[in-house]
């Protein structure tokens, strides 16, 4: 069964620093999306895209991050400067028409 | 107002009994789709079930199957038959049309769920 998959599954990096969490969504998926997770916390959306833009972001989606669907299968989330606070899991997830939301594996940022 | 309210904490059930997994939300959109997803200890976000609110028949899915009361606007979760392999953590979560095709899923907090030999 096909699935989205996310690299790294962890990354580490220090305060200030970019990083790029990449996804690689199921092919003939149309809509994807961000969500994220801070440790035991519900699941929270970040943001949506569709039609190679931005459909829909969060108060959490701030300046700091940005996605990008570079090549029509990579999807990625760009965190520009990261803060103690990006600390979480970061789910991709996509979806067609009418199917449910499948999820990667996540990826977890710990920020230092 | 929350859109998912999940308000146990924790729910224990012992293997091979049925468990009941509470879920309510609020919205004022006619058509919208409720999903439970299920994250082992592992952390994945795994699908399990899907209603949609003009669906006249509960949905099921194998060992789990959603017990939708429209009027109530509640959407719980049964598993029945516990097995080991479903401790894990629980979220139920809605998608409202009037967000558009590609509107949001939102979550609710989520419920443990151990399930005890």
């Amino acid at each position: 069964e096909p699935e989205v998959t996310q690299t790294p599954s962890h990354q580490v990096t220090q305060m200030g620093q970019e990083v790029i969490l990449r996804c690689v969504p199921i092919s003939n998926h149309l809509y994807f999306y961000w969500y994220r997770q801070i440790l035991g916390q519900k699941v929270e959306f970040l943001v949506s895209f569709y039609n190679n833009e931005i459909s829909e972001k969060s108060e959490i989606f701030d300046d700091q991050f940005s996605v990008e669907r570079p090549d029509g299968s990579n999807f990625t989330l760009k965190i520009r400067s990261t803060k103690l606070e990006d600390s979480a899991m970061y789910f991709c997830a996509s979806r067609g028409e009418e199917s449910p939301l499948h999820f990667g594996n996540g990826t977890r940022l710990t920020v230092t | 107002a929350q859109k998912i309210t999940q308000t146990q904490p924790g729910m224990f059930v012992q293997e091979k009994e049925a468990v009941t997994l509470d879920c309510t939300y609020d919205t004022s959109d006619q058509s919208y789709g409720l999903f439970w997803y299920k994250q082992p200890s592992s952390g994945e976000m795994i699908f399990l079930i899907y209603q949609g609110s003009y669906d006249e028949q509960n949905a099921t899915e194998g060992r789990y199957s959603l017990n939708f009361q429209k009027a109530r606007k509640s959407a719980n979760l049964v598993i029945s038959a516990s097995q080991l392999g479903d401790s894990a953590m629980y979220f139920c979560a809605m998608r409202e049309r009037q967000g558009g095709a590609n509107s949001k899923l939102t979550f609710g907090k989520g419920i443990t769920l151990s399930v005890r030999p």
